[in-house]
Formats: structure tokens, C-alpha cells, sequence
């Protein structure tokens, strides 16, 4: 089963400062996938990625950018976080687009 | 405009009824799926259904492609089906990647 591990589980980070979520596959997919979801907003598509070292913008990238230096890791760069990135981020990922996602376990950010 | 409406926002159970869960969406999809959402937050996907009728266990899905709708319906209800459902089709453009519900929160009481 595919296995896909986020760290860390949660955080509170301060305004201004530098975050950085961690996402890594164990199943040798190509596609991984970072969303946020928020009451009311669902799921929204920040940054995905279909190979390594390249990454692409979702609905939401602003605010967030994304590296993939292998096929197993896929982190969410929060630069200079803000109040309005605080939610919930799940990393998932996928054998090939629009095939079955397998998500990670999500990290609770707070900014503060 | 939104992509996805699910349909009820919630909906409470008593512990052995059927649950009928509603999806519409706005533009072409050649890919739709099913997922759970547990109290937790964890989301494992439920299934995969483009069109036509997809059984799993207590749920099947029924996709109406020219209507653009989807249903998921969920036979005898348990308390461990409590949670939320999204649905999430396909983007259809480029490299897919899926548009989601706000889903449908599910209460089974005992």
C-alpha cells in the first residue's frame, strides 16, 4: 500500500518567519501533490509535481513555493508565512495524473 | 465559479439506514473519485467511478457523465462510516490533477 509520510504532524510558527513541511512517498509514484484545506474552502491545489527537480503551480501557489529534489521527497516552502496560510496541508501523491491519490496523514499549521 | 457541489452539506443517521450522497459538477470529467475523510482528518480514497455503477463493499457510486452528477450511496449505515465525503473529478486539461467538494459530513448515531 502506498505510503506517504508528512512531516511534522503540526506547528505554530510567527509571522514573517520561514516554514518548511516535508512530504515523502515510499512508492515510486512520479505525481505529488500539495493541498491546503480550510472550513469552508475544501481541498485547494497549492503545487504539484511530476518529476524531479521540476514543480508546477496549482489554483493557490501564492505565498508557497515547492522543491523536489527526488522522486521520494516533495517539501512546501512557506517563505515569510502570514496569518492566512494558517490551515491544514495535506501532501499526496499518485502513480500518474488523475489516478488514485494516496495522501499523507496532513500537518496542522498554526501562524501566529 | 465552483467546480464541484456536493449535496447535502450534512446529514445525521440512525445507525442501519442509507445514506445518499449527492455530486455535480460543472465541466467535462473523465476521471471521478470517492473519498473519506475521517474525524481525524485522515483521507483515504473510497473509489474511482467515470461513469456507470461502481460497487465496493456498502457503498456504490452511480456517475451520470452527461449529467455531469455523481451519488454515492452507502447501505446500512455504521457509526464508523461517520466523517466526510468529498467527491473530485479530473481538471481535464494539461496534467490532470483533481478539483475537489467541500463535502458531506456524515453523522451516524448509535
Amino acid at each position: 500500500e502506498a505510503a506517504v509520510t508528512q512531516s511534522p504532524r503540526s506547528k505554530v510558527a510567527v509571522t514573517g518567519g520561514k516554514v518548511t513541511l516535508s512530504c515523502h512517498q515510499t512508492n515510486n509514484h512520479d505525481y505529488m501533490y500539495w493541498y491546503r484545506q480550510d472550513t469552508g474552502h475544501g481541498l485547494r491545489l497549492i503545487h504539484y509535481s511530476y518529476v524531479a527537480d521540476s514543480t508546477e503551480k496549482g489554483d493557490i501557489p501564492d505565498g508557497y513555493k515547492a522543491s523536489r529534489p527526488s522522486q521520494e521527497n516533495f517539501s512546501l516552502i512557506l517563505e515569510l508565512a502570514s496569518l492566512s496560510q494558517t490551515a491544514v496541508y495535506f501532501c499526496a501523491s499518485s502513480v500518474h495524473s488523475a489516478e488514485t491519490l494516496y495522501f499523507g496523514s496532513g500537518t496542522r499549521l498554526t501562524v501566529l | 465559479g465552483q467546480q464541484v457541489q456536493q449535496s447535502p452539506s450534512s446529514l445525521v443517521l440512525q445507525e442501519g439506514e442509507n445514506a445518499e450522497l449527492q455530486c455535480n459538477f460543472s465541466s467535462t470529467a473523465t476521471q471521478l473519485q470517492w473519498f473519506y475523510q475521517s474525524p481525524g482528518g485522515s483521507l483515504v480514497s473510497l473509489l474511482s467511478n467515470p461513469s456507470g455503477t461502481k460497487h465496493t463493499g456498502r457503498l456504490t457510486s452511480t456517475t451520470v457523465t452527461k449529467e455531469r452528477r455523481s451519488s454515492l450511496h452507502i447501505s446500512s449505515s455504521q457509526t464508523t462510516d461517520s466523517g466526510t465525503y468529498l467527491c473530485a473529478i479530473d481538471r481535464n486539461t494539461g496534467y490532470q490533477n483533481f478539483y475537489f467538494g467541500k463535502g458531506t459530513s456524515l453523522t451516524v448515531i448509535p
